[in-house]
C-alpha cells in the first residue's frame, strides 16, 4: 500500500505570496494532521482534520488554513508568506484521529520563502 | 500543559556501542508516547509506541523503550548501534482523543566507525 504522499516536494516562494500544499493519506485513514518543522527543531502541530472537520489547531496565525476533502486528502494554505514560514511541512495520517492509533508521516514539502 | 523534554541535543557513539536517548514528559494522565526517527531531509518514521500495558516496548530496527511513570520518562535504548542509525530522534506525546503530537526538540545521533 502507498504511504502518505505530499506534493510538491520542494517549493520556493517570495514574501507576500500564497502557497498551497497537498497531502494524500494512507488508504482507509480518515484523520490528517499538519506540522511545521523549522530547521533544527521538532515538528510543531498546525492542524488536525478528521472526517472533514477541524479537530484541533495549533498556535499559528490565521494566515494558515486547511481543509479536508471527501476522499480524506487535505490541503494546507498559507497566505502572505513571511521569511519565517520557511520550513519542512509534514503531513501525517491515522485511522481515527483519537491519538491511540499510529500516525504515519509523509516525506514533507520543503518551503523556502525568499 | 503537555510537554516533552529531550535533554541531549547531540550524542556521539561508536558503532557497536549501546545507546540510550532520554525523554521526559509532562502530562496529567496516562500518556500515549512515541519515538520517531528522521533521516536528513526525510519525513518521520515511527520506531515504537506506548499506549498501555507492558512498560517495556519493542520497536523496529532493534530499538526498545521503557515507560517509567515515577520518573515521567520514556527512554529509548539499543544494545548495539549500527552506522545506519545515525539520524535525528524525536520523542512525542499525544493527548487523549486527539492526534496532536507534541514533540521534543530532538536528539541528533552521530555514529563513528
Amino acid at each position: 500500500d502507498a504511504g502518505v504522499t505530499q506534493s510538491p516536494t520542494h517549493l520556493i516562494k517570495t514574501r507576500g505570496q500564497q502557497v498551497t500544499l497537498r497531502c494524500s493519506p494512507i488508504s482507509g485513514h480518515k484523520s490528517v494532521s499538519w506540522y511545521q518543522q523549522v530547521l533544527g527543531q521538532g515538528p510543531q502541530f498546525i492542524f488536525q482534520y478528521y472526517e472533514k472537520e477541524e479537530r484541533g489547531r495549533g498556535n499559528f496565525p490565521d494566515r494558515f488554513s486547511a481543509r479536508q476533502f471527501p476522499n480524506y486528502s487535505s490541503e494546507l494554505n498559507v497566505n502572505a508568506l513571511l521569511l519565517g514560514d520557511s520550513a519542512l511541512y509534514l503531513c501525517a495520517s491515522s485511522l481515527a484521529g483519537t491519538g491511540n492509533y499510529e500516525q504515519y508521516f509523509g516525506p514533507g514539502t520543503r518551503l523556502t520563502v525568499t | 500543559a503537555q510537554s516533552v523534554t529531550q535533554p541531549d541535543i547531540h550524542i556521539t557513539v561508536s558503532e557497536g556501542a549501546s545507546l540510550e536517548l532520554r525523554c521526559n514528559y509532562s502530562y496529567g494522565a496516562t500518556p500515549y508516547l512515541f519515538w520517531y526517527v528522521q533521516s536528513p531531509g526525510q519525513g518521520l518514521q515511527l520506531l515504537l509506541k506506548y499506549f498501555s500495558g507492558d512498560t517495556l516496548v519493542q520497536g523496529i530496527k532493534g530499538f526498545e523503550a521503557e515507560f517509567k511513570r515515577s520518573q515521567s520518562s520514556f527512554n529509548l535504548r539499543k544494545p548495539s548501534v549500527h552506522w545506519s542509525d545515525a539520524a535525528e530522534y524525536f520523542c512525542a506525546v499525544v493527548g487523549y482523543n486527539t492526534d496532536k503530537l507534541i514533540f521534543g526538540t530532538g536528539t541528533r545521533l552521530q555514529v563513528f566507525p
